[in-house]
This record gives structure tokens, C-alpha cells and sequence, in this order.
């Protein structure tokens, strides 16, 4: 059975820092991974897929990358900003659809 | 605004009450899911249609049933709620094989 965990699962930083969230998950037989960001409240956006056969994606400030062999993902964060407070969820796929989710970090940039 | 609309977006229930719980999308997703979320435990999937005319079980389908009405619609439905029913749920949609994979703004459940 698939598990996926993250960690830390709070982080708090001083605004300006780069920053790296894991995710580490069981089984390597995954047709892709995606990041999520949800604010209090609300739903959840996607931010990055990683297809299986890929070993990074970059969006703006963000670089998620892939290790299917290790099990894990990271979520690279450059010169955070209080604007990137929220709670960030790492997803796996590997039944066509049907996502997998760690429990998420919190994480909190300080002004 | 496109995206995936869920409704209502609170509900308080009392022990064994029934309710539906509404989704519908109108990004043309063949595919359609419903999540629940707790504390500690992340989001675990609880049924999920592939296409229209299909439902299959997630990981925590016990307590609930599901109707693809339509290509746009997906409803979840508590037939006798229970206390450990109590989350968020969210409904989702996708293209395939989690592409454009869009969530709803989420449903709060409180049963007592």
C-alpha cells in the first residue's frame, strides 16, 4: 500500500529564505507526483506535476523535484515571501487518477 | 468563473440524518472524485468516477453512496450520519491521470 509522509510538518522562516519541503513515499511505481497548496479554509491549487519519467518541474520561484528510486520529492521555495504562507501537500499517482496524499507542511514566512 | 462548485459549504447534522452533499464542474473532466479531510490524517479519497455512467471505491467508501448524474454532476451521499463522518470534504475533477486536476472550496460537516 502507497504511503506518503511529509516533513517537517510545520516550518516557520524569516521572509526571504529559500526552503526545501520533503516528501517520501513507499512505492516507486507512481505515474506522477503534484504539490499542492491550500489556505486556511479553502481548497486546494495545484502548483507542480511531475510526470514519472521526469526528475524536475519549475513554476516562477518554485522547483519541485523527483526520485522515484529514493521515493522522494522536494519543493524548493527561492526568496519566500509572507505570501507563500500555507499548508503544502505532496499527492502520488499511481492508479490512474487517484491521488495519494502526505498530511502536509505548514509553513509560515515571517515579515 | 470555470471550476469545480460545491455546495453547501457548511452543514451541521444530527446523528443519523441523511444529506447529499453537491458537486458539479464545467471544465468537461471525464473524471470526477470526492475526498474527505481530517486532522492528522491528510486527504484519503472515498469513491471516484472515472467517466460518466461509473463509480468505483476509494479507500473510506463505508457510510456513503455516490451518483454520476451527468458528465458536470457528482453527488456523495450520507444516508445515516455518524460522528466519525465529521470533516471536509472536497470534490475534484481531472482531465487524465491527474492532469488539470482542480478542486472544489470544500464542504465543513459537523455531525453531533
Amino acid at each position: 500500500k502507497q504511503e506518503v509522509t511529509q516533513i517537517p510538518a510545520a516550518l516557520s522562516v524569516p521572509e526571504g529564505e529559500n526552503l526545501v519541503l520533503n516528501c517520501s513515499f513507499t512505492d516507486s511505481a507512481i505515474y506522477n507526483l503534484q504539490w499542492f497548496r491550500q489556505d486556511p479554509g479553502k481548497g486546494l491549487t495545484s502548483l507542480l506535476l511531475i510526470q514519472s519519467s521526469q526528475r524536475e518541474q519549475t513554476s516562477g520561484r518554485l522547483n519541485a523535484s523527483l526520485d522515484k528510486s529514493s521515493g522522494r520529492s522536494t519543493l524548493y521555495i527561492a526568496a519566500s515571501q509572507p505570501g507563500d504562507s500555507a499548508t503544502y501537500l505532496c499527492a502520488v499517482d499511481n492508479q490512474g487518477g487517484k491521488l495519494i496524499f502526505g498530511q502536509g507542511t505548514e509553513l509560515s514566512v515571517k515579515p | 468563473n470555470a471550476g469545480v462548485t460545491q455546495t453547501p459549504k457548511f452543514q451541521v447534522l444530527k446523528t443519523g440524518q441523511s444529506m447529499t452533499l453537491q458537486c458539479a464542474q464545467d471544465m468537461n473532466h471525464n473524471s470526477m472524485y470526492w475526498y474527505r479531510q481530517d486532522p492528522g490524517m491528510g486527504l484519503r479519497l472515498i469513491y471516484y468516477s472515472a467517466s460518466e455512467g461509473t463509480t468505483d471505491k476509494g479507500e473510506v467508501p463505508n457510510g456513503y453512496n455516490v451518483s454520476r448524474l451527468n458528465k458536470r454532476e457528482f453527488s456523495l451521499r450520507l444516508e445515516s450520519a455518524a460522528p466519525s463522518q465529521t470533516s471536509v470534504y472536497f470534490c475534484a475533477s481531472n482531465r487524465i491521470n491527474s492532469y488539470g486536476y482542480t478542486f472544489g472550496s470544500g464542504t465543513r460537516l459537523t455531525v453531533v
